[in-house]
């Protein structure tokens, strides 16, 4: 168990409709980041935040947003779903600073669109 | 950005042998970390072992070892006596200073009993 979890676990849902996945981090984690692996491929890094600020962002897509909370747990909003939005999303989290702190990842989030 | 290149996307090991996975990445920091995460059937992302830059000795974790080279920017996961749970999806990662993790696009390895 690495300390990160993600809900749901599966989601099921169709084309146009909006969904919310939820990440708490690690306790004492302060950075939270956001990917996305779809079927057989490796993974695309959507967006970063560190204490609820956005730090970094990659290759999302502007249908989707993302925000951190006080509590420090994050939600990622997948809005106008797409067949192709169908993957595994993951978030991951460790501690800022350089000292070699090692990202950590939930389980995941399975989305199917139909 | 730095880049992550794994070259080998499928590799296979008969089970009690040694197999060695290649990573090499792109960077102008002298600081940074490196990485090496399985990704098992579960699809869940697991910690194998993780590098120091500054640190000359080569990171070791049971049959799960490195070779780092600084200065080829190489860094290779040997897997010594193979186990067919070691069947997964390997991925190698960077992390510098900016806090941000890179991920190169993952090797398979099959396990042959």
């Amino acid at each position: 168990d690495s300390g990160v979890t993600q809900t749901p676990k599966h989601l099921i849902t169709a084309t146009g409709q909006r969904v919310t996945l939820r990440c708490s981090p690690r306790s004492g984690d302060l950075s939270v980041y956001w990917y996305q692996q779809s079927l057989d491929q490796g993974l695309q890094f959507l967006i970063q935040y560190y204490n609820g600020e956005e730090r970094a962002k990659g290759n999302i897509l502007e249908r989707f947003s993302a925000q951190q909370f006080p509590d420090l747990h994050s939600e990622l909003n997948l809005s106008s779903l797409e067949l192709g939005d169908s993957a595994l999303y993951f978030c991951a989290s460790s501690v800022r600073g350089f000292s070699g702190n090692t990202i950590y990842f939930g389980e995941g989030s399975w989305l199917t669109v139909v | 950005a730095q880049t992550v290149t794994q070259s080998q996307p499928e590799m296979s090991v008969q089970e009690a042998e040694t197999v060695t996975l290649s990573c090499t990445y792109d960077t102008s920091e002298s600081d940074y970390y490196l990485f090496w995460y399985k990704q098992p059937p579960s699809r869940q992302m697991i910690l194998v072992i993780r590098q120091e830059a500054y640190k000359q000795q080569n990171a070791t974790e049971n049959r799960f070892s490195v070779n780092f080279q600084k200065a080829a920017k190489s860094f290779s996961l040997k897997i010594s006596d193979s186990q067919l749970g070691d069947a997964a999806m390997y991925f190698c990662a960077y992390r510098g200073t900016g806090n941000q993790f890179y991920f190169g696009t993952g090797t398979s390895l099959t396990v042959i009993p």
